[in-house]
This record gives C-alpha cells, sequence and structure tokens, in this order.
C-alpha cells in the first residue's frame, strides 16, 4: 500500500470524447506526476505538478493537460480521445524524500 | 537525447541469482531507481542510487557507474514471486523540477 489511490480503475471511451482521471496523493505529498504506460513499454513521463502549478513536461500534446488542488488531489484530463491514448494511467506522488509512490492506475481504453 | 536500454525478457530458476543490466544516456541526471511491476499493477520501489557503488537491500542490490552510464540490479536467491517486469529509471533534473525517464522493462520469468 503506497497511499496513493486512482481512480476510475477502468475505463472505455470512444475516439474524439474527453476523459478526467484522478488521483489523490498521501497527505504532505506536494509533487505529483502522471505517467502513460502501453502494453509492454515503460511509464513516459507527462507531467509533474508542485503546490498546484505545473513543474515540467515531457513530449505530450497540450491536449494533455492537469491540475492539482490543495487537498493533495489531481487529476489529468485527455481531450480528443485517440486509439493511441489506450494505455494504464499512473499517477506518482512524492514529498521530500527522493522515493515516488505510484497509485494502482487507471486502464484506458480508447475505441 | 535521452536513452535507456535494458534486456527485454530474462529467464531463471528458483534460488538463482539473476543480474539486469541498465545503461542510460541522459542529461541533468539526479539518481537511477529500480522498480519491479507485477502484472496489471503499479510499480513498486526496490532501489535508488545516486552515488556510484553497491548498494544492498535483503535479497536485492543495485549499482551503479556514473561515468559509463551502467547500472545493474541483483536479485539473489530467487523465488517464483520475483517473476515480474523490472524498470531502470533514471531521474533528470529539468528546468523545473523531476522527471522519471522509463526503460521498456524487463520481463523475468522464475521457474521452478
Amino acid at each position: 500500500e503506497t497511499g496513493v489511490t486512482q481512480s476510475p480503475t477502468h475505463l472505455i471511451k470512444t475516439r474524439g470524447q474527453q476523459v478526467t482521471l484522478r488521483c489523490s496523493s498521501q497527505s504532505g505529498h506536494n509533487t505529483v506526476s502522471w505517467y502513460q504506460q502501453a502494453l509492454g513499454q515503460g511509464p513516459q513521463f507527462i507531467f509533474q505538478y508542485y503546490r498546484e502549478e505545473e513543474n515540467g513536461r515531457g513530449n505530450f500534446p497540450p491536449r494533455f493537460s492537469g491540475l492539482q488542488f490543495p487537498n493533495y488531489s489531481s487529476e489529468l484530463n485527455v481531450n480528443a480521445l485517440e486509439l493511441d491514448d489506450s494505455a494504464l494511467y499512473l499517477c506518482a506522488s512524492r514529498g521530500s524524500s527522493y522515493e515516488q509512490y505510484f497509485g494502482p492506475g487507471t486502464r484506458l481504453t480508447v475505441t | 537525447g535521452q536513452n535507456i536500454d535494458q534486456p527485454t525478457e530474462m529467464t531463471a530458476t528458483e534460488g538463482a541469482i539473476v543480474q539486469i543490466n541498465c545503461t542510460y544516456q541522459t542529461s541533468g541526471f539526479n539518481g537511477l531507481f529500480w522498480y519491479q511491476q507485477h502484472a496489471g499493477e503499479a510499480p513498486t520501489f526496490l532501489s535508488y542510487n545516486v552515488l556510484d557503488g553497491l548498494e544492498e537491500k535483503g535479497r536485492f542490490s543495485s549499482f551503479l557507474s556514473r561515468s559509463k552510464g551502467y547500472s545493474y540490479l541483483l536479485l539473489k536467491e530467487l523465488q517464483m514471486k520475483d517473476s515480474a517486469s523490472y524498470l531502470c529509471a533514471v531521474a533528470t533534473l529539468r528546468k523545473a523540477g523531476t522527471a522519471l525517464i522509463f526503460g521498456k522493462g524487463t520481463t523475468l520469468s522464475v521457474s521452478s
């Protein structure tokens, strides 16, 4: 148990739709990162938030956006879904130490 | 660019020792992590190296050579439950914040 939760567990969406994924971090963890993991691949860094501001971004288009809230929860929003967006989406939170704690992930399927 | 390489698959038998290698080329190196990931689950933290040398933690050890861009994860006394994907990840410093750049993972199969 890492203390990081994500919802929903699974989600099926249609191409062109929008989706919001949620993450709840451990109390006191001011940094949250989001990753996309395609089947058989390692996680790819989407972006990171620190104290409610975007603090670094990977090679993902602007239709991937996020929010972080003062209560240590965060969201990943994806607009105009494409088939290639089908993946496991992981959030990871970090406090003052180096270790990132991953949530169980949300499995998104785009049809 | 940034590149992390590790073998795709490895097999071993119970009780054996296995070494999973990882080579990397990144800018802004800020440490190297190893994670274990069972199918359908989130990655779980195994080790972190930021200085050269060997870090030992029970049956698992991790080694880092920053000058060679090389790390390995050593698993001793293998058990069936060690069958999983092992992810090498480099922490990179960016303009703001730190990102983890992952390799594609090594799938380890342990047989009896």
